[in-house]
């Protein structure tokens, strides 16, 4: 069955500390990939996406992410965190045939400490 | 500005009551999808729609139903057969997941009293 797994349910780093987060996904073919990160009590706002060719994506508020085809991983990662992205990090897959429905991780806290 | 408007922004249930949770989207966008969000358990499929008139169910419709007359609306209705319906709902939509992914609401809170 179509997967997206994030081990970790909670990360508390410090401000200004880097910052890495996990999704494995599990698919018959390599998926789109998603990441987006939800505040409390709102929606959720994309933050980056893959699709093919260069294995490592930018994306917004300076999140940059990288598609490992070996480790069946995408992760998020951001070089210094700043307190405002406190928030949930949810990673998303899809295969663009059929109703192109995306498939949620679990969801990841992340804490920040002053 | 386009987007999509979730309402209300709260709502509260008494066991045995159907709600409506409205969704509406000025984005002209054709797919529309509704997803249950509880805590530690990330976002499930409700329903989906990929064109007016036509919706199939997701993971877990059990308990609730949707209709699709309008293109921009989706409402999702949960029945007294939902036995456990305190959660947050998202509607989403989309008109080209590989360019865009999905664009979402800022959801509906529903807690039953």
């Amino acid at each position: 069955a179509q997967s997206v797994t994030q081990p970790d349910i909670h990360i508390t780093v410090s401000e200004g500390a880097s910052l890495e987060l996990r999704c494995n996904y599990s698919y018959g073919a390599t998926p789109y990939l998603f990441w987006y990160v939800q505040s409390p009590g709102q929606g959720l706002q994309l933050l980056l996406k893959y699709f093919s060719g260069d294995t490592l994506v930018q994306g917004i508020k300076g999140f940059e992410a990288e598609f490992k085809r070996s480790q069946s991983s995408f992760n998020l990662r951001k070089p210094s965190v700043h307190w405002s992205d406190a928030a949930e990090y949810f990673c998303a897959g899809t295969l663009l045939q059929g109703a192109q429905k995306l498939v949620f991780g679990q969801g990841t806290r992340l804490t920040i400490n002053p | 500005d386009g987007g999509i408007t979730q309402s209300p922004k709260y709502l509260f249930r008494k066991e045995g009551q159907n709600v409506t949770l409205s969704c509406e989207q000025n984005l002209n966008h054709d797919a529309m999808y509704w997803y249950r969000q509880d805590p530690g358990q990330g976002l499930r499929l409700i329903y989906y729609s990929q064109i007016v008139n036509d919706f199939q169910k997701g993971d877990i419709a059990e308990g609730y139903s949707v209709s699709r007359e309008k293109k921009e609306s989706f409402p999702l209705t949960v029945t007294s057969a939902q036995k456990n319906p305190t959660a947050f709902y998202l509607c989403a939509s989309s008109i080209a997941v590989s360019d865009y992914g999905y664009t979402f609401g800022s959801g509906t809170r529903l807690t039953v009293v």
